[in-house]
């Protein structure tokens, strides 16, 4: 089974209007972590957000904000007030307590902003 | 400044020739690892390591060869092996044990072609 599945492969948005960015993961540690990461056109991978399992409130920076939902094992990006520079490829990715040192990472998804 | 630099950027290899790409890193992190993508696509894990002088197989390791002599250096050699060569190679670091919020740090890929 896919660890992390995104179902968008495409996206697109108006400029300074909010977009969600799916994401669900499967796992039956009791303990992992889930990052969203960044990566333009020239292929640097930047990370923009990360939610750990027991954290009680859902992370933010600055215009990033990831919906997570434990029961249903989602933890969807939002942007906010989305800018040209947005449009790059989104990936969602899990580590698990039990096998620390693998990073699993989802298919991505596209955003375009139009102007 | 600290980080992980890859080079070449661009490495454009002839049928049959072994390649291999650099991987260094400043971190001072235990576990490193080695993704491929191809256009479109998301990261694949080829190879990874929690430590100097052990590595494991990823999920695509047919074709790629590795070392870790060093806990800064992580090579990774494409093979005549590997038919499909051709792709955007990434190279991450990561702590290899505790805070399960520490991201995985990224370098600025190499692009491989088969000529």
């Amino acid at each position: 089974a896919q660890k992390i599945t995104q179902t968008q492969p495409g996206m697109f948005v108006q400029e300074k209007e909010a977009v969600t960015l799916d994401c669900t993961y499967d796992t039956s540690d009791p303990s992992y972590g889930l990052f969203w990461y960044k990566q333009p056109s020239s292929g640097e991978m930047i990370f923009l957000i990360y939610q750990g399992s027991y954290d009680q409130q859902n992370a933010t920076e600055g215009r990033y904000s990831l919906n997570f939902q434990k029961a249903r094992k989602s933890a969807n990006l939002v942007i906010s007030a989305s800018q040209l520079g947005d449009s790059a490829m989104y990936f969602c990715a899990m580590r698990e307590i039990y096998n620390f040192n693998k990073f699993y990472f989802g298919s991505g998804t596209k955003l375009n902003v139009k102007p | 400044d600290g980080g992980i630099t890859q080079s070449p950027k661009y490495l454009f290899r002839k049928e049959g020739q072994n390649v291999t790409l650099s991987c260094e890193q400043n971190l001072n992190h235990d576990a490193m690892y080695w993704y491929r993508q191809d256009p479109g696509q998301g990261l694949r894990l080829i190879y990874y390591s929690q430590i100097v002088n052990d590595f494991q197989k990823g999920d695509i390791a047919e074709g790629y060869s590795v070392s870790r002599e060093k806990k800064e250096s992580f090579p990774l050699t494409v093979t005549s092996a590997q038919k499909n060569p051709t792709a955007f190679y990434l190279c991450a670091s990561s702590i290899a044990a505790g805070r399960m919020n520490t991201e995985a740090f990224f370098g600025q890929g190499t692009r491989l072609t088969v000529v």
